[in-house]
């Protein structure tokens, strides 16, 4: 089935700094979601992206979807404490019309305060 | 988005012993899944529960270790059964808002198999 990469593993950052997670795939998506799972915590959705190129921002948090649709990022600016855990890509693994979901292997994020 | 509540939050458990995990859903909804997530690492489906059908399972879980019931659009129960210590797992419950749409999750389940 597909299988989405995503690097780094891990990711060190001093408040402040900006911070990037990438997600890959072999195969074009029909759609991205990305989750953030804090420490002791579950999943939560933080966006999806359909549209080949597509951007979309929270507030410092700023999404992408490839153009071919093979690739997705998540970029943080200014990093805070409160940004700390780990970050999932999640994509259908059936294409369009799936109602499952595969998760990249995330990205644990720590904020050196 | 639904809120999905789940229960027990954590237990340990003695080997050879069964568990069932209860997740209810604050609106009815097509599908619920369950995954396992072992500590620092990614989450791994086990199967996709649908209403009025048999689970679907995931290549390595079978029925007879993790038997899943779907009665209802709101409840689904996971039960681990015959627990070994390589079950020590967080188990977690999630709801889809239909194809290709976001899940959301429950609180998860610590399982300590002692």
């Amino acid at each position: 089935g597909q299988q989405v990469m995503q690097i780094p593993q891990y990711q060190h950052v001093q408040e402040g700094e900006d911070f990037t997670t990438y997600c890959n795939s072999s195969t074009t998506l029909s759609n991205i979601q990305w989750y953030k799972q804090r420490p002791g915590g579950h999943p939560v959705f933080l966006i999806q992206l359909v549209k080949s190129g597509e951007v979309k921002k929270q507030k410092r948090l700023t999404f992408q979807f490839g153009e071919a649709k093979k690739n997705s990022s998540l970029h943080i600016t200014a990093t805070q404490t409160t940004d700390v855990g780990t970050y999932f890509c999640a994509a259908p693994p059936g294409g369009a019309g799936s109602y499952q979901l595969t998760f990249g292997k995330g990205t644990k994020l720590s904020v050196i305060p | 988005s639904a809120v999905i509540s789940q229960k027990p939050s954590r237990d340990i458990c003695q080997r050879g012993t069964s568990l069932t995990i209860q997740c209810q859903v604050d609106s009815q909804v097509t599908m619920m899944f369950w995954y396992r997530q072992q500590p620092g690492q990614s989450l791994t489906l086990i199967a996709t529960a649908n209403q009025g059908s048999e689970a679907t399972y995931e290549s390595g879980f079978v029925i007879d270790k993790f038997p899943i019931s779907r009665p209802n659009l709101t409840f689904s129960t996971l039960t681990v059964s015959n627990m070994s210590p390589e079950d020590s797992s967080i188990y977690l419950c999630s709801a889809g808002e239909g194809a290709n749409q976001p899940q959301h999750f429950g609180d998860g389940t610590r399982l300590s198999i002692l």
